[in-house]
């Protein structure tokens, strides 16, 4: 069946715009994750979406990122006024309860 | 906190060789453990998992790995590695919280094969 899909798979923008990164995934999963994979910082956890539960946000480096999960299945992680730290792979894996993770390809942000 | 070390950031091996990729994590209760495989530009693809019962866990692609409790271990390790197993490869530990696995990777170690 059809795997994690992510959305775009590269994104160039200018420090200062808001951009929007598009996760689907496998159906039935209750949970989603995101992840931020960068050269100094390896792989970091950002936030979580589990059925119908709060998310958990713990891992969101600052109020400009945000993400939200709509219906139960497909999310969407917004960075608003982008900066050059930004700039990494933001990796999304979904999960059926208590389960391993199943991640996508990824997409790579870069800001210029 | 939880947190996963792995101590070798690169290791080189000649195809058909024996390989053991490290992994260490710290962690209060019983670990859900994890490795994972990512080829470059890719996704990260799941080669094995550790919840509970035998501690020798199989994976895909002729991979295995060991729970060790009393030495907070669970290394990689495949008995003749081929040239399409070059990639970098991660450890992690989940938190299962209502449901959902909390995942805490290591930093990741690359795998060069010559040929």
């Amino acid at each position: 069946g059809a795997g994690v899909s992510q959305s775009p798979s590269n994104k160039v923008t200018e420090k200062g715009k808001d951009v929007e990164l598009r996760c689907d995934p496998i159906s039935g999963h209750t949970a989603l994750y995101w992840y931020r994979q960068s050269l100094g910082q390896g792989l970091e956890f950002l936030i979580y979406f589990q059925g119908n539960s709060a998310p958990d946000k713990s891992g969101l480096p600052s109020d400009r990122f945000s993400a939200e999960r709509t219906g139960g299945s497909v999310s969407t992680l917004t960075i608003q006024r982008t900066q050059q730290e930004d700039s990494a792979v933001y990796l999304c894996a979904s999960s059926l309860t208590g389960t391993e993770q199943y991640f996508g390809p990824g997409t790579r942000l870069t800001v210029t | 906190a939880q947190s996963v070390t792995q101590p070798d950031i690169h290791i080189t091996v000649s195809e058909g060789a024996s390989l053991e990729l490290r992994c260490n994590y710290s962690y209060g209760a019983t670990p859900y453990l994890f490795w994972y495989v990512q080829s470059p530009g890719q996704g990260l693809q799941l080669l094995l998992k550790y919840f509970s019962g035998d501690t020798l866990v199989q994976g895909i692609k002729g991979f295995e790995a060991e729970f060790k409790r009393s030495q907070s271990s669970f290394n990689l390790r495949k008995p003749s590695v081929h040239w399409s197993d070059a990639a970098e490869y991660f450890c992690a530990v989940g938190t299962l919280i209502q449901g959902a696995q909390k995942l805490v990777f290591g930093q990741g170690t690359r795998l060069t094969i010559n040929p």
